[in-house]
């Protein structure tokens, strides 16, 4: 199994800063790499695949970098919106998705 | 637009049997992989089963195999869970998930249903 981890667990930043979310997998996942993200009480929301690419709808301050086993998720100039927690999801090993913890993104 | 309703969620005891079902509206349904993904309370994701979407070829994960069964009925837009054999480690929402196009990453999410075990 691809074991995800992400850091930091939580991380508190203002509105308006730039919040930097990271996921690390045990092997190579190419750039089969999802992000989504879910806010309480709701379900989760695709916000980016194939490690760079923003699905449909989703804001320009959004931007996903990285390959193989490291990734990264910026947020360039965070809303009020964006307090949520956030997972990524590796699909290399399609169908046996596994996804990250999470990183909680709260308002500092 | 696409939209998964999920329902069937419930309480049931320990040993229990339940039916979760997904009807889908928006694309078309039979092009695409279909998979349930739960959640248990406080915690993160966790892949329970995908289905094809022709429905011939089935996975589970190692947690659910032998005791859930995915299937789904093409000509009426619906996706199943067939439960048996619960136990409180089943305790969780359950969301229904459509893939996107080949075998990639899950793209629309349900809004999810509740299973509780409990007796």
């Amino acid at each position: 199994e691809i074991v995800m981890t992400q850091s930091p667990a939580t991380l508190s930043v203002s509105p308006g800063d730039r919040a930097t979310l990271s996921c690390r997998a045990s092997e190579s996942v190419s750039s089969k790499l999802a992000w989504h993200q879910q806010k309480p009480g709701q379900a989760p929301r695709l916000l980016m695949y194939g490690a760079s690419t923003r699905a449909t709808g989703v804001p320009a301050r959004f931007s996903g970098s990285g390959s193989g086993t490291e990734f990264t998720l910026t947020i360039s100039s965070l809303q009020s919106e964006d307090f949520a927690v956030y997972y990524c999801q590796q699909y290399n090993n399609w169908p046996r998705f596994t996804f990250g913890q999470g990183t909680k993104l709260e308002i500092k | 637009e696409v939209q998964l309703l999920e329902s069937g969620g419930g309480l049931v005891q320990p040993g229990g049997s339940l039916r979760l079902s997904c009807a889908a509206s928006g694309f078309t349904f039979s092009d695409y992989a279909m998979s349930w993904v739960r959640q248990a309370p406080g915690k993160g994701l966790e892949w329970v089963s995908t289905i094809s979407g022709s429905g011939g070829s089935t996975f589970y994960a190692d947690s659910v195999r032998g005791r859930f069964t995915i299937s789904r009925d093409n000509s009426n837009n619906t996706l199943y869970l067939q439960m048996n054999s619960l136990s409180a480690e089943d305790t969780a929402v359950y969301y229904c998930a459509k893939g996107g196009s080949g075998n990639s990453q899950v793209d629309y999410w349900g809004q999810g249903t509740l299973v509780t075990v409990s007796s």
